[in-house]
């Protein structure tokens, strides 16, 4: 049973607009939860981390929102540029075991 | 400063062959992982060590062995390989401290494929 999920396959966005990944969680004891991004034949790469006593995370262009009543994650790119282009995971830890989710695969236009 | 390194990139077995996934990291990080990937599933934890001499088992260990002899290494067996093996394997690496901007480390992934 997939703990957490990405429900959107697939997201397109034009350059310059805002991008938005969802995640959606059901085990209540996960305390951290990250974002990464994966390009084709290599290993995914951090972006941004949330521990559970915060609600938001800024770095850069890239903001992750939590919201544990609702189990939801979000990660939020502002602009969006064509190299943000990738399939892009949210994963949740509880001790010593990570939750992947299935993946977004994010496209921005040019 | 190499990061995460895993030999071999591609590999093809043949149903009921061992082999070996080498995985190696010089960070000197505490935890080190074994995921895999398949089509609509996501990563999958398989196994995990939070240091030398301690190894745990993840989401999906069945068919898989690990060892951590040392901080740098953590090799994943797979005793007699299945068709349901095939996949692509990811090792990771991190500090046990989880706490803002700590994360994992993942190497380019092994694609190993079992007939």
């Amino acid at each position: 049973d997939q703990q957490v999920k990405q429900n959107s396959p697939s997201l397109s966005v034009q350059e310059g607009r805002i991008s938005i990944l969802n995640c959606d969680y059901t085990n209540s004891m996960f305390d951290y939860f990250l974002w990464y991004k994966k390009y084709p034949a290599e290993g995914p790469t951090f972006l941004i981390s949330i521990s559970s006593i915060k609600d938001k995370n800024e770095d850069g262009r890239f903001t992750v929102f939590l919201n544990k009543s609702a189990k939801h994650l979000s990660l939020h790119i502002v602009p969006s540029q064509p190299g943000d282009s990738a399939v892009y995971f949210c994963a949740a830890s509880a001790g010593n075991q990570f939750y992947f989710g299935t993946g977004t695969s994010l496209t921005v236009i040019p | 400063n190499a990061g995460v390194t895993q030999t071999p990139k591609f590999q093809v077995l043949k149903t009921g062959q061992s082999m070996t996934l080498q995985c190696a990291q010089d960070m000197n990080h505490e935890y080190m992982s074994w995921y895999r990937q398949d089509p609509g599933m996501g990563l999958r934890l398989i196994h995990y060590s939070v240091g030398a001499g301690i190894t745990d088992q993840g989401e999906v260990p069945n068919g898989y062995n690990v060892s951590r002899s040392t901080t740098e290494d953590f090799p994943l067996r797979l005793l007699s390989a299945a068709p349901s093996q095939t996949s692509v394997y990811f090792c990771a690496s991190g500090r046990r401290v989880k706490s803002s901007g700590d994360t994992q480390y993942f190497g380019p992934g092994t694609r190993l494929t079992v007939l």
